[in-house]
């Protein structure tokens, strides 16, 4: 149970496109999903909370409208990445909790971006 | 914000010895600490959690300790195997504040036969 899914797993695309990743929660309901980046070698960032039914919530120095978020059902979130550039090639993985008290947070398998 | 860091970057050990990898938090609130093992290219895979109300917890060769008063949690391997080889993150988080985990930096794991 609780099976995480991405949409695409790998995408290139040209500078200024928009790109578009979704993410599923295939067995279970998610109220909330969240969306990190992850560069080479490094750490994973927390990008937003995606809450479903509401406005995401973005971490500092995240731009919103850069990174358009909608949770319009509990078991799908989209990440837009709009007019693309090549500093926002890098590893986009999503996780989804189970609600309520449920702390664990399981992973999409990740969408890889390379910006031409 | 709650701020997690993360020793060794880079661990090599012999098949069959044990690892340890260590972390500390910054914020004394938080209740919730996942370990996470990363292979190349794929998802994070949760392997062991441990909440605050529990200093403990083993699962097969893997086991987890946590200092609350020290505010430090460690993740121990033993009779590694080279599957093992991968990069682990340590993660903390506040639940009912969000509930956002707070990844560590990450810890390169290499078993050498």
């Amino acid at each position: 149970g609780a099976v995480v899914s991405q949409h695409p797993s790998w995408v290139i695309c040209k500078s200024g496109t928009s790109v578009k990743i979704e993410c599923r929660s295939l067995d279970f309901q998610a109220t909330t999903m969240f969306w990190y980046r992850q560069f080479p070698k490094q750490s994973l960032m927390l990008m937003a909370t995606s809450n479903e039914g509401s406005k995401a919530t973005y971490e500092q120095g995240v731009e919103k409208d850069k990174f358009l978020i909608n949770h319009a059902s509990l078991t799908l979130s989209t990440l837009t990445v709009t007019s693309a550039h090549p500093e926002d090639s890098s590893f986009y993985i999503c996780s989804a909790r189970l609600g309520g008290l449920q702390e664990t947070q399981y992973f999409g398998p990740g969408t890889r971006l390379l910006v031409l | 914000g709650e701020n997690v860091e993360q020793h060794p970057s880079t661990l090599s050990v012999q098949e069959g010895d044990s690892a340890v990898i260590k972390c500390t938090y910054s914020d004394s609130a938080s209740n919730y600490f996942p370990w996470y093992k990363q292979e190349l290219g794929k998802r994070p895979q949760l392997i062991i959690d441990i909440r605050s109300n529990v200093g403990e917890k083993k699962d097969q060769r893997i086991a987890v300790t946590l200092n609350k008063t020290a505010k430090h949690f460690s993740l121990h391997i033993t009779e590694t195997q080279p599957e093992d080889s991968a990069v682990y993150f340590c993660a903390a988080i506040l639940t009912g504040g969000g509930n956002k985990l707070t990844f560590g930096t990450g810890t390169q794991l290499k078993v050498e036969l």
